[in-house]
């Protein structure tokens, strides 16, 4: 079975500041891999999902990027935050008949 | 586009209560159909699931049921502990490889002891 592994846990960055959240994936190998956004008491918004290494899709227009550089790696990046990208970063990987395997999470809040 | 819809939150019950959460989807073809649990300050856990008409999903005493006919996926648990409190999703997938699991919105159920 697959583990996600995302880190930090938490974290806490000023306006302004760049941002690199890192997801690795065990136990599979070629998975799709997803970012998803959860503010505070909403749902989830998904925000990049990626194939295969270097193919990264973009669901929303954001500050935000992904990038894939090796086929268990997916990164969340932002040169500068915005007090809006404050919220629950969560990595996921699996197939869409067969349900996702999330990671335990990064909240990221922007001060 | 493909779409979920489940009741609105929070829903608050005693301990040993009858828990129904309502979710509906819109979707071409045959989605596959989910639920997910958060606990608190956790990622989700994939709780249960069905991929096609009919098929009863279930796990912890949670059940649910693909019924095409009424496009809905309500979960349910006899007899709830206060350890089920947490948020659930329902969620539901397209039928290409490409395509994403879409989450509903969430319900949070606190359970009284």
């Amino acid at each position: 079975s697959q583990t996600i592994h995302q880190w930090p846990a938490t974290l806490v960055q000023p306006v302004g500041s760049p941002l690199s959240l890192e997801c690795t994936v065990e136990g599979t190998s070629n998975p799709n891999l997803y970012w998803y956004r959860q503010a505070a008491g909403r749902g989830l918004q998904l925000l990049f999902y990626s194939v295969g290494i270097g193919q990264i899709s973009s669901e929303v227009p954001q500050n935000l990027s992904a990038s894939r550089p090796q086929d268990r790696q997916f990164i969340l990046s932002s040169k500068k935050l915005l007090l809006s990208d404050s919220g629950f970063y969560l990595c996921a990987s699996g197939q869409v008949n067969y349900g996702y395997t999330f990671g335990s999470g990064t909240r990221l809040t922007v001060v | 586009g493909n779409s979920v819809t489940q009741m609105e939150g929070p829903v608050t019950l005693s301990e040993e209560a009858f828990l129904t959460i309502n979710c509906t989807y819109t979707a071409t073809g045959y989605p596959s159909l989910f639920w997910y649990v958060q606990y608190p300050g956790e990622g989700l856990q994939l709780l249960l699931k069905a991929t096609k008409a009919d098929d009863k999903g279930s796990n912890k005493g949670f059940e649910a049921t693909y019924r095409k006919e009424t496009t809905s996926f309500h979960l349910e648990k006899g007899s709830v502990q206060v350890s089920d409190s947490a948020v659930y999703f329902c969620a539901l997938s397209g039928y290409s490889s490409a395509s994403k699991i879409i989450f509903g919105s969430g319900t949070r159920l606190s359970i009284r002891p």
